[in-house]
């Protein structure tokens, strides 16, 4: 069975400052990676996704993930955060082939204080 | 191009009452889920779709759920008798290849 395990619960950080979110996945198989971001009060919206070729991917707002394979990450990034950037961030994954149902990790809270 | 519809937004149920949840896929798609989210947890899967035909339940409870995509009209999920324990967040994605877009959500509180 999938699993997706995202490492912190809850971040708070400064304006300005980096950030790294943990993803570690489970999974016997070809996988498609995303990273999700939920406003407060809104929906999910697809930050980046990763299907194959570059592990480096760019996505929305000046967010990259990398695809490590040997450890089964696909950690989330941003340089540099603003005010905005608060939000939940999802994890996920689903089969590398065809149609099949996203695996979500429990999500992580960022906090970003002006 | 509009996105995933989801009405309605919110919705308040007491308990042993149904409820029943809409979901509009985006233009050109013919595959739904459906996930739920529990407080301080991730999106959970419950069921997926398409046209006339369910495709994986795996993730629905066994009694009082139900879902259908029919031909016409959007995919519906049905919850019967509704319990304190159905009050979640709701949300239904859409997808035409392997990448899933999401509604708004619909919000059920049961009182």
């Amino acid at each position: 069975a999938q699993s997706v395990s995202q490492h912190n619960h809850h971040v708070i950080l400064s304006e300005a400052a980096s950030l790294e979110l943990g993803c570690n996945y489970s999974y016997g198989g070809t996988v498609n990676l995303f990273w999700y971001v939920q406003y407060p009060g809104q929906h999910l919206q697809l930050l980046l996704k990763y299907f194959s070729g570059d592990p480096l991917v760019k996505g929305i707002k000046g967010f990259e993930a990398e695809f490590i394979k040997s450890k089964f990450s696909f950690n989330l990034r941003k340089p540099s955060v603003q005010w905005s950037d608060t939000a939940e961030y999802f994890c996920a994954v689903n089969g590398g082939s065809g149609y099949s149902t996203l695996t979500f990790g429990k999500g992580t809270m960022l906090l970003v204080s002006p | 191009n509009a996105g995933v519809m989801q009405n309605p937004r919110h919705l308040v149920r007491r308990r042993g009452q149904e409820a029943r949840l809409r979901c509009s896929p985006m233009k050109g798609h013919s595959h739904v889920y459906w996930y739920r989210q529990l407080p301080e947890e991730g999106l959970k899967f419950m069921v997926y779709l398409q046209k006339e035909n369910i495709i994986d339940e795996s993730g629905m409870p066994k009694e009082r759920f139900s879902a259908e995509f029919p031909k016409e009209g959007p995919s519906i999920l049905r919850i019967q008798q509704v319990v304190r324990g159905d009050s979640a967040a709701y949300f239904c994605a859409s997808s035409s290849k392997e990448t899933q877009y999401f509604g708004p959500g619909t919000r059920l509180l049961v009182l």
